[in-house]
């Protein structure tokens, strides 16, 4: 069973801090998805990773597939940043973490 | 491209009635998910099809729940007979293949009274 855990839960930071979300999961894996859900509930894919990193402007994701663990940096943080960001790392099934909520403030 | 269409937006409906959810995926996609969320249990994936075919159908959670996929341009989640437990928000998703990127749909917000 594919258990998946995010840390941390709500974080809160100023504008232009630099921000990690660290999601851990529990088996083998073939690919890990990072989603962004806005406060309007739209979800947009932001990463889609099988090893190493990938970057998509202020956004870089990592993934240790030895560890079975993944981080989503964002640098220079925005209040837009502002959201719902869940891991969803996929074995033999997929699972979805419980998301971090992050809140950026001006 | 107008991104992945789901109708209804919104659905009312009373305990025992039919429901069926609409998916238009990105033309091109060959690949289409169907999610539910719920403040419960997050985001689950309850069927994935491939070319049109169900490929995994294991989150489905019981037998009132099913899905087609007549067309490479169209697929339906039907609910027959829906419970107040049904009501969450169900995402529809498609991609150019399994592990590439999703390109998920505004959802359907399914109420059950």
């Amino acid at each position: 069973k594919n258990e998946v855990e995010q840390s941390p839960q709500n974080l809160t930071a100023q504008e232009g801090e630099f921000i990690t979300i660290n999601c851990s999961y529990s088996v083998g894996i073939s690919a890990l998805h990072w989603l962004q859900q806005h406060p309007g509930g739209g979800i947009v894919s932001l990463f889609m990773l099988s090893s190493g990193k990938k970057k998509h402007g202020r956004l870089i994701a990592t993934i240790n597939i030895q560890e079975k663990h993944s981080s989503l940096h964002i640098t220079a943080s925005h209040p837009r940043d502002s959201a719902v960001y869940i891991c969803a790392p996929r074995g033999d099934d997929m699972r979805f973490g419980a998301g971090t909520r992050l809140t950026v403030k001006p | 491209d107008a991104g992945v269409i789901q109708s209804p937006r919104h659905e009312v409906t009373e305990m025992g009635q039919e429901v069926t959810l609409r998916c238009k995926p990105i033309s091109g996609h060959n690949s289409l998910f169907w999610y539910r969320q719920t403040m419960m249990r997050g985001l689950e994936l309850l069927i994935y099809f491939n070319n049109n075919v169900p490929i995994d159908d294991s989150g489905m959670p019981e037998d009132r729940f099913s899905a087609k996929m007549p067309n490479a341009s169209f697929s339906t989640l039907k609910i027959q007979p829906s419970e107040p437990r049904d009501s969450a928000v169900y995402f529809c998703a498609s991609s150019t293949d399994r592990p590439d990127t999703q390109y998920f749909g505004p959802g359907t917000r399914l109420t059950v009274l």
